[in-house]
């Protein structure tokens, strides 16, 4: 079966622009948690959505949004872009919602560059 | 908060070379997830650990959760060029009604040929 589908796989932006994240998860996955990957900070989870509702969220400003669609596609979305938002975005797929019971089914991602 | 340390920072073996990375939690670990990364791509499922003293295995790579549920070790037998990548440790922090996944800032594994 297909898996975790992340679009684009690549964004340049500005400062004080903003951008949209698209992430599919696999058929039959109703939770989406995004991730936020950086050299200095590592892998940090940003929020969890399941069935169309945000259940978990992360440390991170309330520039960092997302929602999820009643076919489990997920967008995330930053607002007013800083240079340290410079990062790899992930996105994972997963039967069941936080904690997980099993595997966590990772997107290849999207590297957004802000100028 | 729970965080994750993992050591070593990274790593350099010669081929066919044992090696063993470590997880190391300030509070007891919960569902520990063993997960490995190409630079810049997605993650690729390990391992998940459970139970304190749960050891699993696949291929040449075997995780273990200690008794006190506080450490994870990932052992690579034999290692190949293949085996090269970043290894992340993940773990559910359940503090509160809020809960996330916190992650290892990761292990850099070279294997020379």
């Amino acid at each position: 079966k297909a898996g975790v589908t992340q679009t684009p796989r690549y964004l340049i932006k500005t400062r004080g622009q903003q951008v949209t994240l698209s992430c599919s998860p696999i058929s039959g996955h109703r939770s989406v948690s995004w991730y936020q990957q950086t050299p200095g900070q590592g892998l940090q989870f940003l929020f969890e959505y399941f069935s169309e509702t945000q259940r978990n969220k992360g440390n991170f400003p309330g520039r960092f949004s997302g929602r999820q669609f009643s076919n489990s596609r997920s967008e995330m979305n930053v607002s007013t872009l800083e240079l340290g938002d410079s990062a790899l975005y992930l996105c994972a797929s997963s039967l069941s919602r936080l904690p997980y019971t099993g595997e966590l089914f990772f997107g290849e991602g999207s590297r957004l560059t802000v100028l | 908060s729970q965080e994750l340390e993992q050591s070593p920072q990274s790593l350099i073996v010669q081929e066919g070379k044992n090696l063993t990375i470590n997880c190391t939690s300030s509070k007891t670990l919960y569902g520990l997830y063993w997960y490995k990364q190409k630079y810049g791509e997605g993650l690729i499922f390990l391992m998940m650990l459970q139970k304190g003293g749960e050891e699993k295995s696949h291929e040449k790579i075997t995780a273990k959760l200690d008794e006190k549920k506080q450490q994870s070790s990932l052992h690579i037998t034999a290692s190949q060029p293949s085996h090269a990548g970043i290894y992340l440790c993940g773990a559910h922090d359940n503090a509160g009604n809020n809960r996330k996944l916190i992650w290892g800032l990761g292990t850099s594994l070279a294997v020379n040929p």
